[in-house]
């Protein structure tokens, strides 16, 4: 069974600060990794994709991938109160399997 | 460009009632479908999905059902309904597993 863990929070950061959501998954042979955003009653929207080790910026976003640890994260800079949401991350299954595990996301609160 | 429709978006229907719900996509040829479940404050859980017509993969064994008539329609049905069928039904695509999903906008079931 792949896993693929977050803190499910919440995360509680001050507008303006720097918010730091982690990942950790169990598939060793995993090669892509994605962000999602999940506003409360909306469906998930992705915000970031990483391939590779290292750093990927877009925009306020960096994504961060360490395949010897097996952890990815996503940074979002200066928060604003609309970054609150449920952040999951998802990691397609590898060996030929057609699907993909997400975490159970982490709940970010920017305070004003 | 892709888009996914998804409907319908409200559904209220008593127990043991029967359910279809609908997915298709535009802009692309033979997708992958997804179909997830997501309850009141949980993580998304993957139902069922298919790389081709005709080709269904179960996650879940529980009383529902789907089929891939055509290469982008996706339809998820059950029989009778549970009380525990409630939830957030997703509908997603991808090129590829290891291409990032895109949602539709979901369908929010309530079991009376």
């Amino acid at each position: 069974q792949k896993e693929v863990e977050q803190n499910s929070g919440p995360l509680s950061v001050p507008e303006g600060a720097i918010a730091s959501l982690n990942c950790t998954y169990s598939d060793r042979g995993s090669q892509s990794f994605f962000w999602y955003r999940q506003y409360s009653g909306k469906s998930p929207e992705l915000i970031m994709f990483i391939y590779s080790n290292g750093d990927k910026e877009d925009g306020r976003f960096t994504a961060q991938l360490n395949k010897a640890s097996q952890y990815v994260s996503l940074l979002i800079r200066d928060s604003q109160p609309s970054d609150s949401a449920t952040y999951l991350c998802a990691v397609p299954d590898s060996g030929g399997y057609q699907k993909v595990t997400f975490g159970i996301g982490t709940k970010l609160q920017v305070i004003p | 460009s892709q888009t996914i429709h998804q409907w319908p978006a409200t559904l209220v229907q008593p127990v043991g009632s029967p359910l279809s719900l609908e997915c298709t996509v535009e802009g692309t040829s033979n997708p992958n479908l997804y179909w997830y479940r997501q309850a009141a404050g949980r993580g998304l859980q993957l139902l069922f999905y298919s790389v081709g017509i005709g080709q269904i993969s179960s996650e879940v064994p529980q009383n529902l059902s789907a089929s891939r008539p055509q290469d982008r329609q996706f339809i998820l049905s059950s029989k009778k309904l549970l009380l525990s069928d409630s939830g957030f039904y997703l509908c997603a695509w991808s090129p590829t597993a290891n291409q990032p999903q895109h949602f539709g906008d979901g369908t929010r079931l309530s079991i009376l």
